[in-house]
């Protein structure tokens, strides 16, 4: 166990559903993560929270929607997704020092996506 | 354009050979380079950080070099086992640490 714990693991969506993945890290870091990754592609970074304010978004479509209350928990909601959306979404964590800027990135299970 | 790149065809080798892995990039400067393991319907699990200014850094039976004139890091497995068998992702990790780009990853089996 790696200490980042996601649901659901599988999730099975319409195009017209509104649906949400959940994050949560029990190691006490400060920074949150939401990657994609499909078949045979590189993972992508969606989104990065530090200290809960977000400090990436690589250019994502407004059909994700991320939410950051607190530095513990991180949620992705979706709606009006498109069946290329299908994938297995990763969430990850990490510890930013105020000089350190290691990113050893801790990764949850990962929810694996099917729009249909 | 920025590329990164790993072997994508898999890498099949003999159970106690070394097993190499390698890593290009153009157009990044990288404070930082790093190497993950992923399992099937796993996250990746980090394995090893290598700094700009290290040549090369060891743990246990990985080694990892890191060559910023090249532009490439090689990753190597002494000694390996089928329990090595996975897909092994390379991460660069832009000045301001929150950027990681990751690289497509290679898929290594060791036969037994």
């Amino acid at each position: 166990e790696t200490g980042v714990t996601q649901t659901p693991r599988h999730l099975v969506m319409g195009m017209t559903n509104k649906k949400s993945l959940k994050c949560e890290q029990h190691l006490g870091h400060n920074a949150m993560y939401w990657y994609k990754q499909s078949a045979k592609k590189p993972l992508e970074l969606m989104f990065v929270y530090n200290f809960k304010e977000q400090t990436e978004n690589n250019s994502v479509p407004s059909r994700f929607s991320p939410e950051c209350p607190n530095s513990s928990h991180l949620f992705l909601h979706l709606h009006t997704l498109q069946p290329e959306d299908s994938a297995l979404y990763l969430c990850a964590s990490s510890q930013e020092g105020r000089t350190s800027n290691y990113n050893e990135q801790f990764f949850g299970p990962g929810t694996r996506l099917t729009v249909l | 354009s920025q590329k990164i790149e790993q072997n994508s065809e898999a890498l099949n080798i003999q159970e106690g050979k070394t097993a190499t892995l390698t890593c290009n990039y153009t157009n990044y400067s990288p404070a930082y380079l790093q190497w993950y393991r992923q399992d099937p319907g796993r996250g990746p699990v980090f394995l090893l950080l290598i700094r700009e200014n290290e040549k090369e850094k060891r743990k246990e039976r990985l080694k990892v070099t890191f060559d910023t004139t090249l532009k490439q890091s090689l990753f190597h497995i002494t000694a390996s086992q089928p329990a090595d068998s996975a897909t092994y992702l390379c991460a660069l990790v832009l000045t301001g640490g929150f950027k990681t780009i990751f690289g497509a990853g290679t898929r290594l089996f060791v036969k037994a």
